[in-house]
């Protein structure tokens, strides 16, 4: 049972350029999420799903897109990657009305963009 | 504006003793708390969490109090064991309606355990 599995670990990309993170459960979760990590800062919800075909917007969601086709998947695409994008991101799921158990997060993805 | 915030950046304690980690909140309409440790290099890891309609929940080593009225809340970890070092984070969520698992986590407390 792989969990969370978030890809690539690491990533520098030049500002201007685009990309894809992605994050897949094998935990059949309804719910997915996107957080960012900055220093001094905790996590911020970038991106969130309940569902297939559902997304809504967090609390930092500018310059970046989701989309949610399947239960398993939910990649976030940055689109024109700027330094102050430069964090470290998190994708996280849960079973629906799981708040009791928690999220399960990914290992993280370190993102420089220079 | 920081609707969760965890004053301490740090907390030291020695192997054995309590741990207490606290956690203070301003958005009256959160209904659930979460806590989370996290190591370096890795994600958040669940530890526990409670629902606004109990002021206490236990697993193990870990409880949590819930202070409604001040808006406060606190992770007791007794003892305390080395391999508990590492950032928590609490992290609040609406339990109901359209905002139900979005979760606002406070900045981290860095938690050290000397053997």
């Amino acid at each position: 049972n792989a969990g969370v599995t978030q890809t690539p670990k690491f990533q520098v990309l030049k500002t201007g350029q685009s990309m894809t993170l992605q994050c897949a459960q094998d935990m059949n979760h309804e719910y997915m999420s996107w957080y960012r990590q900055d220093p001094g800062m905790g996590l911020r919800l970038i991106h969130y799903s309940v569902g297939a075909g559902i997304t809504d917007q967090g609390e930092v969601p500018n310059g970046y897109n989701v989309s949610r086709s399947t239960t398993e998947d939910f990649p976030l695409r940055l689109l024109s990657a700027a330094p102050s994008q430069t964090s470290v991101y998190f994708c996280a799921s849960s079973r629906a009305q799981g708040l009791r158990y928690g999220y399960t997060f990914g290992s993280g993805t370190r993102l420089t963009v220079v | 504006d920081q609707q969760v915030k965890q004053n301490s950046p740090s907390l030291s304690v020695q192997e054995g003793r309590i741990s207490i980690l606290n956690c203070d909140y301003t958005n009256s309409m959160f209904d659930y708390f979460l806590w989370y440790k996290k190591y370096p290099a890795e994600g958040p890891t669940f530890l526990i969490s409670i629902s606004s309609i109990k002021d206490k929940n236990e697993d193990g080593r870990f409880t949590v109090f819930l202070n409604k009225s001040a808006k406060h809340l606190s992770l007791h970890i007794v003892p305390s064991q080395p391999g508990d070092s590492a950032v928590y984070f609490c992290a609040a969520s609406v339990a109901g309606g359209t905002s139900y698992g979005k979760l606002t986590f406070g900045q981290g407390t860095i938690l050290t355990v000397h053997p």
